[in-house]
């Protein structure tokens, strides 16, 4: 069955360190996969996607992530990390069942930031 | 543009008490409109989907409802609520689905919680 996979249930950096969130995909075909942030009692925001051509897609908020298909991972990434980042992160990979595809979400990492 | 209003944002029901939690969009037509729970620990799960007024796709068995009275409008309800139930529900809305090599971003709303007593 399909499925993401976020090994790090909870992160805490030191603010101005370096980031990257891990996310590993189950899916037999090309994914389509995503990176959501979720501050506190609030919705989800989108940080970027990947769905062809070049494997290293940059986001918003400084933040960027790696395709590669021979370690069935998405990993996410920023260089200098800010308070403000503290949240909870989602990766997700699109499944198609039928004619629709949906959101498959893994169980989300949540980051710490240490002044 | 297109927003999406959820309603209430939090909510504090006793077990075995009716829910109803609504879902708005503006801006768009033809959404296609999610529901997902968000429960402690367990990541975010699609509870139903619908690409159309009355059309209602549900991914998992459960106490739970949806319905699609107007084109913009997705409602999650429930007749007798569960401990279960309890954690944070967001709705969700995409643009009309086109084919299966391509894909709509999801765009959420602010997210209801929910707390069964």
């Amino acid at each position: 069955a399909q499925s993401v996979t976020q090994p790090d249930i909870h992160i805490t950096v030191s603010e101005g360190a370096s980031l990257e969130l891990r996310c590993n995909y189950s899916y037999g075909a090309t994914p389509y996969l995503f990176w959501y942030v979720q501050s506190p009692g609030q919705g989800l925001q989108l940080l970027l996607k990947y769905f062809s051509g070049d494997t290293l897609v940059q986001g918003i908020k400084g933040f960027e992530a790696e395709f590669k298909r021979s370690q069935s991972s998405f990993n996410l990434r920023k260089p200098s990390v800010h308070w403000s980042d503290a949240a909870e992160y989602f990766c997700a990979v699109v499944i198609y069942g039928g004619s629709q595809g949906n959101l498959i979400f893994g169980k989300g990492t949540k980051l710490s930031v240490k002044p | 543009s297109q927003t999406i209003h959820q309603w209430p944002a939090t909510l504090v029901q006793p077990v075995g008490s009716p829910l109803s939690l609504e879902c708005t969009v503006e801006g768009t037509s033809n959404p296609n409109l999610y529901w997902y729970r968000q429960a402690a620990g367990r990541g975010l799960q699609l509870l139903f989907y619908s690409v159309g007024i009355g059309q209602i796709s549900s991914e998992v068995p459960q106490n739970l409802s949806a319905s699609r009275p107007q084109d913009r409008q997705f409602i999650l309800s429930s007749k007798k609520l569960l401990l279960s139930d309890s954690g944070f529900y967001l709705c969700a809305w995409s643009d009309d689905f086109v084919g299966t090599s391509s894909y709509n971003e999801q765009f959420f709303g602010p997210g209801t919680r929910l707390t069964v007593l």
